[in-house]
């Protein structure tokens, strides 16, 4: 069975400061890999995903990711913090896609809530 | 595009009623899913449709949740009757089948559910 373990539900940073989500998988087969951000009272939204191209992932509103095999671990960075990335932060890993209706499900970590003080 | 549409966006309901949540898929896409997210639990895939078919419906957490999706525009997920401890956000996504490095769940705003 797959999980997912996000290190630390609660991160603070201070603006302009670096940002390092933890992340760490289980998976028997190569997997599929998601950050998703949660905004207040919204819905869940792709940051960026692996599924076995480049391990060095960029995402949107200047995240990355880098997949490490060997550490089966996907963790999140930015660079510099700003106040409008204060959200809660879930990793998640699925199966890959295995074809006819069956779909990778996602399995999601417990989340990171990322607090950025000024 | 209007992304995937939820409503209602908040249900308050008394023990034993019966509540139904619905979805709006975004168009075109062939996979529906249902996920329910507490503090306990964090975000759990309850069913999931392909062009309309439940494909896998193991996270149903019992009998009294009921999903159906009647056509490629919308889905419904019913618990009847409520209990206390069905109170949490309801999420629905959807997707494109996955194709090569397309493989991406669009989720809506979440209806959140209390039962008192």
């Amino acid at each position: 069975a797959q999980s997912v373990t996000q290190l630390g539900s609660h991160v603070s940073v201070s603006e302009g400061a670096l940002v390092l989500l933890r992340c760490n998988y289980s998976s028997s087969v190569p997997p599929y890999l998601f950050w998703y951000v949660q905004y207040p009272n919204q819905g869940l939204q792709l940051l960026l995903k692996y599924t076995s191209a480049a391990t060095l992932v960029k995402g949107i509103n200047g995240f990355e990711a880098e997949f490490k095999k060997s550490e089966t671990s996907f963790h999140l960075t930015k660079p510099s913090a700003h106040m409008s990335d204060a959200a809660e932060y879930f990793c998640a890993v699925s199966d890959r896609y295995a074809g006819g209706t069956s779909y990778g499900k996602l399995t999601f970590g417990q989340g990171t809530i990322l607090t950025v003080h000024p | 595009d209007a992304g995937v549409i939820q409503s209602p966006r908040h249900e308050v309901t008394e023990m034993g009623q019966e509540v139904t949540l619905r979805c709006k898929p975004i168009s075109g896409h062939d996979y529906l899913f249902w996920y329910r997210q507490t503090m306990m639990r964090g975000l759990e895939l309850l069913i999931y449709f392909n062009n309309n078919v439940p494909i896998d419906d193991s996270g149903m957490p019992e009998d009294r949740f009921s999903a159906k999706m009647p056509n490629a525009s919308f889905s419904t997920l019913k618990i009847q009757p409520s209990e206390p401890r069905d109170s949490a956000v309801y999420f629905c996504a959807s997707s494109l089948r996955p194709q090569g490095n397309t493989y991406e769940q669009y989720f809506g705003p979440g209806t959140r559910l209390t039962v008192t």
